[in-house]
């Protein structure tokens, strides 16, 4: 079985700061983890991914995760928030055979000017 | 080109009534993923679909709910006897193939149901 769960329902963080959304994951095998964005009455965009490879992982709008199994982790960072990113943020895991994809509960990002 | 769309945007329900929501994936997709997202409880799997046969209907939440895909394309999402507890955004997403490499599921922007 898997799982996912994202530590904080809500985050404020002001104009400028690093952001930090937290993400850790249960999978009996090695997954691929996944962060997507919701804006506002839109569906889920996917800001990155990881599968294979390296585990530091680059994705739009500036946004960076790093896979770290000992800690069976996968935080998404942005140096410097931009009032754009306000938004809801969602980790999710896939493991197995095919592509069902298991959702944490998301993160509201607020970003204060 | 166009990607996922679904319709009705939003439907307001009395309770009892029945309920189709529809789902247009992107051309050429074959995985077709449905999920529920309740307020608070994140987005919650119901049914995946590949081409037209439904390998894992595990999500679903009550013999209430079905779904069907026809031609490889469309689907439909019926939900019976509507209870308020159904009041969700509905969302659809699709896939180019579900073996092999993780492909990427591009998501529609949901179907709101409330039901009153």
């Amino acid at each position: 079985a898997q799982s996912v769960t994202q530590l904080g329902s809500h985050v404020s963080v002001s104009e400028g700061a690093l952001v930090l959304l937290r993400c850790n994951y249960s999978s009996s095998v090695p997954p691929y983890l996944f962060w997507y964005v919701q804006y506002p009455n839109q569906g889920l965009q996917l800001l990155l991914k990881y599968t294979t490879g390296a585990t530091l992982v680059k994705g739009i709008n500036g946004f960076e995760a790093e896979f770290k199994k000992s800690e069976t982790s996968f935080h998404l960072t942005k140096p410097s928030a931009h009032m754009s990113d306000a938004a809801e943020y969602f980790c999710a895991v896939l493991s197995g055979g095919y592509q069902k994809v298991t959702f944490g509960t998301g993160t509201k990002l607020q970003v204060i000017p | 080109g166009a990607g996922v769309s679904q319709s009705p945007s939003n439907k307001v329900t009395e309770k009892g009534k029945d309920v189709e929501l529809r789902c247009d994936p992107i051309s050429g997709h074959t995985a077709l993923y449905w999920y529920r997202q309740s307020l608070g409880q994140g987005l919650e799997f119901l049914i995946y679909f590949q081409g037209n046969s439904a390998p894992d209907k595990s999500g679903l939440p009550s013999d209430r709910f079905s779904a069907e895909r026809t031609g490889g394309s469309v689907s439909t999402l019926t939900i019976q006897r509507t209870q308020q507890e159904d009041s969700a955004v509905y969302l659809c997403a699709s896939s180019a193939r579900d073996r092999g490499n993780y492909n990427e599921q591009f998501f529609g922007p949901g179907t709101r149901l409330t039901v009153l």
